[in-house]
């Protein structure tokens, strides 16, 4: 099946570094959504994505969706402990079906020690 | 928070009883999915529904089927459970689909222990 290949699968952060991460694709989609999943929590929309090349931001976070329409990435600035969770990107291919959301792996920020 | 309670949000249970987790919203969306969540595994998509008694498969239906009968409920069923299906399940909602801008909202999950 369709599949998203999410990258890093987690990483470090010190507070005030910039973070950045990306899903990519093997066809093209027409929807790009980023996710933050704290423990225990169900995960929470952070920025939703229809247009290629599109740019959107969300405070310190700014997402965009890739020109080929097979790629996306999400860019958090300056960040802060409570950044710390699980991150995922979700998307609907553009020939498949339009309920079909399909999730990546996960990226997982966590603090350095 | 997007009105959507799952119920149980835990339960522990046998293998080979059936087993029935609902899905309840109140923000008239027509679109509903569960996923479950598995460590290494991310979510994957089990069952949606693009509205009432419209339901199709994900990427891991087998042994798994749903129901729609209101908008507001979407029931997923373990008709005899197995180990296997040890997991957190969790319910979401979009008002629309894949090309007219789809925002899945999530609810708080079941955990759900197969033993």
């Amino acid at each position: 099946g369709q599949q998203l290949n999410q990258s890093p699968q987690s990483m470090f952060i010190q507070e005030g570094e910039d973070v950045s991460m990306n899903c990519t694709s093997s066809s093209i989609f027409n929807t790009w959504l980023w996710y933050k999943q704290d423990p225990g929590e169900g995960p929470v929309l952070l920025i939703a994505l229809y247009k290629a090349g599109e740019l959107t931001s969300n405070g310190r976070l700014t997402a965009q969706f890739g020109i080929t329409r097979k790629d996306s990435f999400l860019n958090i600035s300056a960040s802060i402990p409570s950044d710390v969770g699980i991150y995922f990107c979700a998307g609907t291919d553009y020939g498949g079906s339009q309920g079909n959301l399909i999730f990546g792996k996960g990226t997982k920020l966590s603090v350095k020690p | 928070d997007a009105g959507i309670t799952q119920s149980p949000r835990h339960k522990v249970t046998e293998t080979g009883t059936p087993v029935t987790l609902r899905c309840h919203q109140t923000e008239n969306h027509r679109y509903m999915y569960w996923y479950r969540q598995d460590p290494g595994h991310g979510l994957r998509l089990i069952h949606y529904s693009y509205g009432v008694k419209d339901t199709d498969k994900g990427e891991v239906s087998d042994g798994y089927s749903v129901s729609r009968s209101k908008t507001e409920d979407f029931l997923l069923t373990l008709e005899s459970a197995t180990s296997s299906q040890t997991s957190v399940y969790f319910c979401a909602i979009s008002e629309s689909g894949g090309s007219s801008g789809v925002r899945a909202f999530f609810g708080q999950g079941t955990r759900l222990t197969v033993v």
